[in-house]
């Protein structure tokens, strides 16, 4: 069956601190897959967006990275957080049959 | 101006009542989904369409392709779909999904 693993679910970083957020697609192969993020009372955004291996486009110039090491693995990352990376991350991924979506992970940058 | 629009933002409804979301979209687009967020954040996809009208439950999806509009409805709404809703849409020759900003849901008993 199609799941989606995304880990951690919480996280509390100082400023400053390098993130690091995966997720782990199964049941499927060459998904697209995206990182979007949701600030408080607002919709969610698209930050990257991923076609295959390497493939990385970003929809929002920011503090954030992305990457996909292997077909269905994507993280997001960070060298150095702001306060303002705060937010409820989401990956997810569609291939035309339907799109998926991970649990989330609420980010705190205190 | 998003291509996906959705209305009302906020929506608050008595127990019982007939419940209606709306999403345009200004784009072409290959299907829409239909997506219910709870407070805690997690997603879940709750239709997927690309044309015509899915039913599940209580809850009813319809799309219109020439008009470019879809509608959620949710019959003998309950406080337990008190959630965000969500619609989505990956644009035909990007590809990406596209959401809406979401429409927040309240019922009360």
């Amino acid at each position: 069956s199609q799941t989606i693993h995304q880990w951690p679910a919480t996280l509390v970083q100082p400023v400053g601190s390098p993130l690091s957020l995966e997720c782990t697609v199964e049941g499927t192969s060459n998904p697209n897959l995206y990182w979007y993020r949701q600030a408080a009372g607002r919709g969610l955004q698209l930050l990257f967006y991923s076609v295959g291996i390497g493939q990385i486009s970003s929809e929002v110039p920011q503090n954030l990275s992305a990457s996909r090491p292997q077909d269905r693995q994507f993280i997001l990352s960070s060298k150095k957080l702001l306060l303002s990376d705060s937010g409820f991350y989401l990956c997810a991924w569609d291939q035309g049959s339907g799109a998926f979506f991970g649990q989330g992970t609420r980010l705190t940058v205190v | 101006k998003n291509e996906v629009e959705q209305s009302p933002q906020n929506l608050t409804a008595q127990e019982g009542e007939f419940i209606t979301i709306n999403c345009s979209y200004s784009v072409g687009i290959s299907a829409l989904h239909w997506l219910q967020q709870h407070p805690g954040g997690g997603i879940v996809s709750l239709f997927m369409l690309s044309s015509g009208k899915k039913k599940h439950g209580r809850l009813i999806a319809t799309i219109n392709i020439q008009e470019k509009h879809s509608s959620l409805h949710i019959t003998a709404s309950h406080p337990r779909d008190s959630a965000v809703y969500i619609c989505a849409a990956p644009l035909q020759g990007a590809q990406k999904l596209v959401f809406g900003q979401g429409t927040r849901l309240t019922i009360n008993p």
